[in-house]
């Protein structure tokens, strides 16, 4: 069982709707990340939240709006997408927001699987 | 600009062969981390290893094992008696390292390795 869950793990919208994917982690991490990969790209960073407070937000359009409400939960909020916006979305968590902190690592979910019609 | 190479799109090998995943990075920070994570079929991306900068003594890790050649920008992965369990998306990044801790991944577009029984 991964320590970090992410829900739904397929969605399907339209356009016009407003939906929310959820990351939940029971690590004890202190820094949680949305990435967003998309068919033959490279994974993308979109957001990072380090102990509650957006550190990074990587040009992402404002239909992607993050929320994180504590150090386990992250959301992120979604309207009027695009079909171009259909992609895996993965949620991360490390136990700090520096990667080059000895023994931290990434650990990942097993993403939500968005189609925009 | 960070940038990560991974340019073996796709690799297929018969089980107990060995397989060699090849990644090649730029950047131009003095110090950064590599990785390797695995993306097995489920989606989360799995941690392998990181491997800083200042260390290139390579390393083994039961069949696995990663040769890193800073004179190359390189840090190939190479899986040693290959087993169907092996098959997944393997991603190298790289981390910017910024002064008050806030890191973050650059990841290469993936190789999809199938190993055959």
């Amino acid at each position: 069982e991964t320590g970090v869950t992410q829900t739904p793990r397929h969605l399907v919208m339209g356009m016009t709707n407003k939906k929310s994917l959820k990351c939940e982690q029971h690590l004890g991490h202190n820094a949680m990340y949305w990435y967003k990969q998309s068919a033959k790209k490279p994974l993308e960073l979109m957001f990072v939240y380090n102990f509650k407070e957006q550190t990074e937000n990587n040009s992402v359009p404002s239909r992607f709006s993050p929320e994180c409400p504590n150090s386990s939960h992250l959301f992120l909020h979604l309207h009027t997408l695009q079909p171009e916006d259909s992609a895996l979305y993965l949620c991360a968590s490390s136990q700090e927001g520096d990667l080059a902190e000895p023994n931290t690592e990434a650990f990942f979910g097993q993403g939500t699987r968005l189609t925009v019609v | 600009a960070q940038k990560v190479t991974q340019a073996q799109t796709e690799i297929s090998v018969v089980e107990k062969e060995d397989v060699t995943l090849d990644c090649v990075y730029e950047t131009r920070d003095t110090t950064y981390y590599l990785f390797w994570y695995k993306q097995p079929p489920s989606g989360e991306l799995v941690f392998l290893i990181r491997r800083n900068s200042f260390d290139e003594q390579n390393e083994i890790s039961g069949r696995y094992s990663w040769n890193f050649q800073k004179s190359t920008s390189s840090f190939n992965f190479t899986i040693t008696a290959s087993q169907v369990v092996d098959s997944a998306v393997y991603f190298c990044a790289l981390s910017e390292v910024y002064t008050g801790a806030n890191s973050k991944l650059t990841f290469g577009k993936g190789i999809t390795l199938s190993v055959r029984p």
